[in-house]
C-alpha cells in the first residue's frame, strides 16, 4: 500500500483567510515533504520532513507554515496568501532520507482570491 | 545550480509503437533516478526508478541509465492512448533530505 492522502481536494481562499492543508499516510513513513506546483512545471519541493522534524524549508515565505503533529501527519497552515500561490499543493512520502522513492498524494488544487 | 533537462514535447507516437523519452542531468554524483508519469491536473505517479547502469525493465517500461553520458531514458513499448501524459523524469543527488530534482517534463500522446 502506497497511499498518500491529502485533503482537501479543492480549497478557494481569500487573502485574509487562514486555512490548513493535510497530508496523511500510513505506510509507516519517516519523511514527509510538500511541493507546490503550478500549471505546466514541476513540482517545487518546499518543505522535508525527517522524523518529525523540519530538515529543509526551501527559502518559503513564512505565509506558509509546515506542522509535523506525528509521524503520520503533515500540515501546511496557509495565511494571508497571494493569487500568485495558486497552485496544486503536492505532499509526499518516503521510507527515510537515504536516498528512497517519493511517493506522492493526490494533491490540494489551491486558489487564492 | 543542479539542472535536470527533458525535451518538453509534445512527443506524438501511433499506438502500439514504442514511446522513447530521454533526460540528461548534470550532477555526476547523482545517486537515484525516477520516472513519474503525471495526467493533467492529477499528482505524479511514480512508474520507475533505477540506481544502477543499464536497463531495467518493468512490464511494457525500459528505464535505462547510462551514468557516464548523465543521461537516462524510459522506453515505453506498445504505448496505448491511456499513456498519454506528461512524464517528469527526477534525480536524487544524494544530498541531506532525500531532495529530487525534477526535469520539466515530457509531454507525450499517443495517437489510437
Amino acid at each position: 500500500d502506497t497511499e498518500v492522502t491529502q485533503t482537501p481536494k479543492h480549497l478557494v481562499m481569500g487573502m485574509t483567510n487562514k486555512k490548513s492543508l493535510k497530508c496523511e499516510q500510513h505506510m509507516g513513513h519517516r519523511a514527509m515533504y510538500w511541493y507546490k506546483q503550478k500549471a505546466k512545471k514541476p513540482p517545487e519541493l518546499m518543505f522535508v520532513y525527517s522524523y518529525e522534524k523540519l530538515s529543509i524549508n526551501e527559502s518559503v515565505p513564512s505565509r506558509f507554515s509546515p506542522e509535523c503533529p506525528n509521524s503520520s501527519l503533515l500540515n501546511l497552515h496557509l495565511h494571508a496568501l497571494q493569487p500568485e500561490d495558486s497552485a496544486l499543493y503536492l505532499c509526499a512520502s518516503s521510507q527515510g532520507l537515504a536516498p528512497e522513492t517519493q511517493y506522492f498524494g493526490p494533491g490540494t488544487r489551491l486558489l487564492v482570491l | 545550480q543542479k539542472e535536470v533537462e527533458q525535451n518538453s514535447g509534445p512527443l506524438s507516437v501511433p499506438e502500439g509503437a514504442i514511446a522513447s523519452l530521454n533526460c540528461t542531468y548534470s550532477d555526476r554524483g547523482s545517486q537515484s533516478f525516477f520516472w513519474y508519469r503525471q495526467y493533467s491536473g492529477k499528482s505524479p505517479e511514480l512508474i520507475m526508478f533505477i540506481y544502477s547502469n543499464g536497463d531495467k525493465e518493468d512490464g511494457r517500461f525500459t528505464a535505462q541509465l547510462n551514468k557516464a553520458s548523465q543521461y537516462v531514458s524510459l522506453l515505453i513499448r506498445d504505448s496505448q492512448p491511456s499513456d498519454s501524459a506528461t512524464y517528469l523524469c527526477a534525480v536524487n543527488e544524494g544530498d541531506a533530505g532525500n531532495m529530487l530534482t525534477f526535469g520539466g517534463g515530457t509531454r507525450l500522446m499517443v495517437k489510437p
